[in-house]
């Protein structure tokens, strides 16, 4: 089984940081990794695919990186409706999340 | 606009069935593969199985393989998942995910999740 880890866990950022959140994987999954974007007590909504592949409609200050084990999102100039948990997903083989990066207020 | 509609979710005691039921419109249904997903409270996000656009192959979680079933009626744009012999663990929000193309491809729609409950 692929393993995901996440790091880091929380994050504290004020709006207008510069946020990078970390994934890797326990093998190579090529570039099949998607983010997404959860908010208490809303469904997870998907920001990138195929590693740096921005859904439709998800503002350019999300972006993608990386491919084999090392994978990051960025979202450039934090503004206040990011602040949520973000979950990275492999897709190479079956599905398997990471735990999860909440970013909250500094 | 894709919808997806679970239902089913409530109190069940541990060793019990549940049946979840996950109505979707917006799209050609058996084009697509569907997936569960779980959210136990407080935690993460779990894959559960998976299910191809045209039924027959299934995929599920270590978790839940020999206790969980998939299955889709295309002809209702319905996917189902049969939950037997269920444990405290899997208290869980359950989401109902489009699969944005095959089996193994990132889910881009999702229900707004049924809360099952095991607990005596």
């Amino acid at each position: 089984d692929i393993q995901m880890t996440q790091s880091p866990s929380t994050l504290s950022a004020s709006v207008g940081d510069r946020v990078t959140i970390t994934c890797r994987a326990s093998q190579s999954i090529s570039s099949w990794l998607a983010w997404y974007q959860q908010k208490p007590g809303k469904a997870p909504k998907l920001l990138i695919y195929k590693a740096s592949s921005l859904e439709s409609g998800v503002p350019s200050r999300f972006s993608g990186s990386g491919s084999g084990t090392e994978f990051t999102l960025t979202i450039t100039s934090l503004q206040p409706d990011d602040f949520a948990t973000y979950y990275c997903l492999q897709y190479n083989s079956y599905s398997t999340f990471g735990q999860g990066t909440k970013v909250e207020i500094k | 606009e894709v919808q997806l509609l679970e239902s089913g979710g409530g109190l069940v005691q541990p060793g019990g069935s549940l049946r979840l039921s996950c109505a979707a419109s917006g799209f050609t249904f058996s084009n697509y593969a569907m997936s569960w997903v779980r959210q136990a409270p407080g935690k993460g996000l779990e894959w559960v199985s998976a299910i191809r656009g045209r039924g027959g192959s299934t995929n599920y979680a270590d978790s839940v393989k020999g206790r969980f079933t998939i299955s889709r009626d295309n002809s209702k744009n319905t996917v189902y998942l049969q939950m037997n012999s269920l444990r405290a663990e899997d208290t869980a929000i359950y989401y109902c995910a489009k699969v944005s193309s095959d089996f193994w491809d990132p889910f881009d729609s999702w229900g707004q999740g049924a809360l099952v409950t095991v607990s005596s």
